[in-house]
């Protein structure tokens, strides 16, 4: 099966900071990546998507960065603010329209 | 539009018991999908359905089936409920494409005891 991973299941930043959160994935033939934000007891919401044949997505305060050669991606958030406060789940598409989701990282605001 | 709507929110069930999670999506997707999120954990994929009449396996299919009448539909039937079923259940549904955003429902709490 698919194997999609966080490096860190906790990270704590400061209001005002910017925040890294990291990703990394195991099926190279995964073509389309997303990032996720869920809210406690909330469904996920989307955040960003990047396809596999670019690099670099920006949104409002987020980017995305893909690098397929170490099969890692990562989002990154501006200016982090304590309504970030969330859990941020990456997940891969593979060929067949399935989807599959890491563990996630929980991202603590301090004020 | 109400987006993904899932019921119940919350059920407890007994060992051995079935049920059915309904979900509905109001925006004319084709696709729709079923998780279930364990504590801690990311989502995993039960099944999903590419179109009305259409339906297959996800990583972990075993005690659960579906069926797609219709495209709002998209039930979840649990047949003789076991422990290791105690998660949160969502329902999300997107486009055909060329986006692949999945848009989820607030997700049915379900407890087997």
């Amino acid at each position: 099966g698919e194997s999609v991973g966080l490096h860190l299941p906790t990270l704590s930043v400061q209001e005002g900071d910017n925040s890294i959160i990291n990703c990394a994935y195991s099926n190279s033939a995964s073509d389309y990546f997303i990032w996720y934000k869920q809210e406690s007891g909330k469904g996920p919401q989307f955040i960003i998507d990047i396809r596999s044949n670019m690099d670099k997505r920006q949104g409002q305060r987020v980017t995305v960065l893909l690098n397929k050669t170490v099969k890692h991606l990562s989002l990154q958030i501006a200016a982090t603010q304590p309504g970030d406060s969330a859990v941020y789940f990456c997940a891969e598409k593979n060929n067949f329209n399935k989807f599959y989701f890491g563990s996630g990282t929980k991202l603590n605001v301090k004020p | 539009n109400a987006g993904v709507t899932q019921t119940p929110k919350f059920r407890i069930l007994k060992i051995g018991q079935s049920m059915t999670l309904q979900c509905t999506q109001d925006m004319n997707h084709n696709y729709m999908y079923w998780y279930r999120q364990d504590p801690g954990m990311g989502l995993k994929l039960i099944y999903y359905s590419v179109g009305a009449g259409i339906t297959d396996k996800g990583e972990v299919p075993n005690g659960y089936n579906v069926s797609r009448s219709t495209t709002e539909d998209f039930p979840l039937r649990l047949e003789l409920a076991a422990p290791s079923q105690t998660s949160v259940y969502f329902c999300a549904s997107r486009e055909a494409g060329p986006a692949y955003e999945q848009y989820f429902g607030p997700g049915t709490r379900l407890t087997v005891t």
